[in-house]
C-alpha cells in the first residue's frame, strides 16, 4: 500500500485560510468516506481534527473543515491562528481492513 | 476519560524482537465499538500504520511489516501488546498505541508515545 500524497508544507499568515490536500486513489480515498485529519504540534502525539471527511470530534474549533472530490481530500483551516502551527495527517480506510497515511504536511504561520 | 500508556525497552539490539505493552485506563478494552491500534513515527518522518486487534483476538497488519508483527490483547489486564521481530536500524521510531473507532476508523485516542532505539 502507498502513502497518500500531501504537499510537504503550506503556510499563510493569521485570519487567512490555508488548505491541505490528500491524494489517493480508487482503491482508498476514492472509494471510501473513511478519511480522517489528525494535527501533531512538535514533540506530542497526533490529535484527531476530522473524521469520516468532514466531522469534527467534540472541541475541535469550527474553523477546521474537510472535503473530498474524486481522489482527493482537503482539510482547510481559516481564521488561522499561531497556534494552527504543526503538521498535519491525512488517513484513508483501503481494502482488507488497513490504514494508509498520508506522507504529513508542515504547516507554518507566517 | 480513556487513557492509553505504552511501556516498554527504549532500546533493541538488531536481529532481536521488539516488545511493548499498551495499558488502557478509564474504560474497558473489551469495548465492542474500538479496534486497538499501533503506529509509529520514525524520528522526523511521517506516521505509519503497524496494525489492530478487537478485543476479540482477530488482527489486521500492515502487508509491509506482516511477517514480521504480533499483536496481542489480555481483556484480563486490560492490556494489548506489540511484538516486532528481526528488528533493524529502520525500526527505530516512536512507537504510540491508539485507540481506532471502528465505524469511521478515526484513531480517537493516543497513548503518549514511546521512542525505542534499534542499536547494538
Amino acid at each position: 500500500q502507498s502513502a497518500l500524497t500531501q504537499p510537504p508544507s503550506v503556510s499563510g499568515s493569521p485570519g487567512q485560510s490555508v488548505t491541505i490536500s490528500c491524494t489517493g486513489t480508487s482503491s482508498d480515498v476514492g472509494s471510501y468516506n473513511r478519511v480522517s485529519w489528525y494535527q501533531q504540534p512538535p514533540g506530542t502525539a497526533p490529535k484527531l481534527m476530522i473524521y469520516e471527511v468532514s466531522n469534527r470530534p467534540s472541541g475541535v474549533p469550527d474553523r477546521f473543515s474537510g472535503s473530498k472530490s474524486g481522489n482527493t481530500a482537503s482539510l482547510t483551516i481559516s481564521g488561522l491562528q499561531a497556534e494552527d502551527e504543526a503538521d498535519y495527517y491525512c488517513s484513508s480506510y483501503i481494502s482488507s481492513s488497513t490504514v494508509v497515511f498520508g506522507g504529513g504536511t508542515k504547516l507554518t504561520v507566517l | 476519560q480513556v487513557q492509553l500508556q505504552e511501556s516498554g525497552p527504549g532500546l533493541v539490539k538488531p536481529s532481536q524482537t521488539l516488545s511493548l505493552t499498551c495499558t488502557v485506563s478509564g474504560g474497558s478494552i473489551s469495548s465492542g465499538d474500538y479496534y486497538w491500534s499501533w503506529i509509529r513515527q520514525p524520528p522526523g518522518k511521517g506516521l505509519e500504520w503497524i496494525g489492530y486487534i478487537y478485543y476479540s483476538g482477530s488482527t489486521y497488519y500492515n502487508p509491509s511489516l506482516k511477517s514480521r508483527v504480533t499483536i496481542s490483547v489480555d481483556t484480563s489486564k486490560n492490556q494489548f501488546s506489540l511484538k516486532l521481530s528481526s528488528v533493524t536500524a529502520a525500526d527505530t521510531a516512536v512507537y504510540y498505541c491508539v485507540r481506532e473507532e471502528d465505524t469511521f476508523d478515526a484513531f480517537d485516542i493516543w497513548g503518549q508515545g514511546t521512542m525505542v532505539t534499534v542499536s547494538s
